[in-house]
C-alpha cells in the first residue's frame, strides 16, 4: 500500500513568490491536514480538508491556503511569500472512519520550502 | 486552546540506559499518539493510545495513556543508538483529523 506522497521534496523560492504543494493520502483516506515545522515552532496545525471541504483552520494568515479534489489529493498555497514562511511543510492522511483509532495519522515526507 | 506540554525537550544518554519522556494537558484527548521524527524526513507514527490506563509495547518501547485521557509517557528500556531521534506526542480530540502536537523530544544515543 503506497504511503503519503507529497511533492515536490525541495523548493527554493524569492520573497513575495507564491508556491503550491502536493499531497496524495494513502488510498481511501479521506482526510488530509497539512502542518507546518519549525525548529522554533514545532510542529502547527494549517487546516483538515474532508471530502472536499475545509474541516479546520488553523492560526495562520489567509496567504495560506488549501483545496482537496474528489481524488482527496491535496493542494496547498503559500502567496506572497515572506522569510518567515520558510520550514518544512507536512501532510497526513486519516481513514477516519468514525472510530477513535482512525483518526490516526499517516505523514509525507514533507516538503523543504526555502524562502530567500 | 488545546496544549501538550512535552518533556523533555533535549536527553542525551548512554547506550543501554533507560528514559521517559512525558507528555501533560490540562485537557482530554480522544485519543493520543506517538511520533519518531528523522531529521528531513515526516514523523512515522509508532502507537496511538485511545482508552485511558491503557499500556501498550513495541519492543523496548511502552507507552502509557493516563487515566484521565490528559497525560501519556514513552519509557524506553536499553536505549540503543538507533533509538536516535526526535520524538512527538500528538492528541486527537477525536471528531476531526486535527492534531495538536508537543514541541518534541530530542534524543541523541551515545554509543
Amino acid at each position: 500500500k503506497a504511503g503519503v506522497t507529497q511533492t515536490p521534496r525541495y523548493l527554493i523560492k524569492t520573497r513575495g513568490q507564491q508556491v503550491t504543494l502536493s499531497c496524495s493520502p494513502i488510498s481511501g483516506h479521506r482526510s488530509v491536514s497539512w502542518y507546518q515545522q519549525t525548529p522554533g515552532q514545532g510542529l502547527q496545525f494549517l487546516f483538515e480538508y474532508f471530502s472536499e471541504t475545509q474541516r479546520n483552520k488553523g492560526n495562520f494568515p489567509g496567504r495560506f491556503s488549501g483545496r482537496q479534489f474528489s481524488n482527496s489529493r491535496s493542494e496547498m498555497n503559500v502567496s506572497t511569500l515572506e522569510l518567515g514562511d520558510s520550514a518544512l511543510y507536512l501532510c497526513a492522511s486519516s481513514l477516519f472512519a468514525g472510530s477513535r483509532m482512525n483518526t490516526e495519522a499517516f505523514f509525507g515526507q514533507g516538503t523543504r520550502l526555502t524562502v530567500v | 486552546t488545546q496544549l501538550l506540554e512535552q518533556s523533555p525537550q533535549f536527553l542525551s544518554i548512554q547506550e543501554g540506559e533507560n528514559l521517559t519522556v512525558y507528555c501533560n494537558s490540562s485537557s482530554v484527548f480522544s485519543s493520543l499518539q506517538w511520533y519518531r521524527q528523522e531529521p528531513g524526513e515526516g514523523p512515522v507514527l509508532l502507537v496511538t493510545v485511545v482508552t485511558g490506563g491503557e499500556v501498550k509495547k513495541l519492543k523496548r518501547l511502552t507507552f502509557q495513556f493516563g487515566d484521565a485521557r490528559k497525560d501519556s509517557s514513552l519509557h524506553i528500556t536499553a536505549a540503543q543508538p538507533g533509538d536516535t531521534g526526535l520524538y512527538l506526542c500528538a492528541g486527537s480530540s477525536g471528531n476531526t483529523g486535527k492534531l495538536i502536537f508537543g514541541q518534541g523530544t530530542t534524543l541523541q544515543v551515545k554509543p
